[in-house]
């Protein structure tokens, strides 16, 4: 069965550095998704992606983030400069639709990337 | 604004007990989409269903059921003859009719099947 693929599992940046996590969708998937998860506390959404663009962001998804997908299999996370409050793990996510009004497509999560900030 | 509450921030049962794991919802979309996901203590996230706000049907996978009722706004989440495999936290998950795709997730019910 198809996987989302995230790397690294493991990330770990000093306070103030740029972090980059990658994402591989499944292929035929065009919606793409990030979530975090800070230790202990649920999952939230931070940016959903189509079409080349971001089609929504939460509160949380500052200026100090962005993402891209720099070709056509690739999606990124780009932390400019971390915080410390940015340790967490980070999901990525996609589905092949956003909703068809019949059955919505469940969305596909990676394994997660940790990042711890130091 | 749309919220999903799961209540029971912990629960513990003994091997062979049944469990159920609460979810209650809002939303004010008439056509919604509600989730469970599993997360083990490696820390993925496995889908385990989802229902539509449409169809009403509770369903039935192996030991794992599920009570779908729209007049209480519940979802709830029943582990029959729990095993220590079931050890994980819980998530129930809302996704709108008209937003773009994002998944709104509660607090997590964190089971512990003890042996």
């Amino acid at each position: 069965e198809p996987e989302v693929t995230q790397t690294p599992s493991h990330q770990v940046t000093q306070m103030g550095q740029e972090v980059i996590l990658r994402c591989v969708p499944i292929s035929n998937h065009l919606y793409f998704y990030w979530y975090r998860q800070i230790l202990g506390q649920k999952v939230e959404f931070l940016v959903s992606f189509y079409n080349n663009e971001i089609s929504e962001k939460s509160e949380i998804f500052d200026d100090q983030f962005s993402v891209e997908r720099p070709d056509g299999s690739n999606f990124t996370l780009k932390i400019r400069s971390t915080k410390l409050e940015d340790s967490a793990m980070y999901f990525c996510a996609s589905s092949a639709h956003r909703t068809t009004g019949k059955a919505n497509q469940p969305q596909h999560f990676g394994d997660g990337t940790r990042l711890s900030i130091l | 604004a749309q919220k999903v509450t799961q209540a029971q921030t912990e629960i513990s049962v003994v091997e062979k007990e049944d469990v159920t794991l609460d979810c209650v919802y809002e939303t004010r979309d008439t056509t919604y989409y509600l989730f469970w996901y599993k997360q083990p203590p490696s820390g993925e996230l496995v889908f385990l269903i989802r229902r539509n706000s449409f169809d009403e049907q509770n369903e039935i996978s192996g030991r794992y059921s599920w009570n779908f009722q729209k007049s209480t706004s519940s979802f709830n989440f029943t582990i029959t003859a729990s095993q220590v495999v079931d050890s994980a936290v819980y998530f129930c998950a809302l996704h709108g009719s008209g937003n773009t795709g994002k998944l709104i997730f509660g607090q997590g019910t964190t089971l512990q099947v003890k042996p």
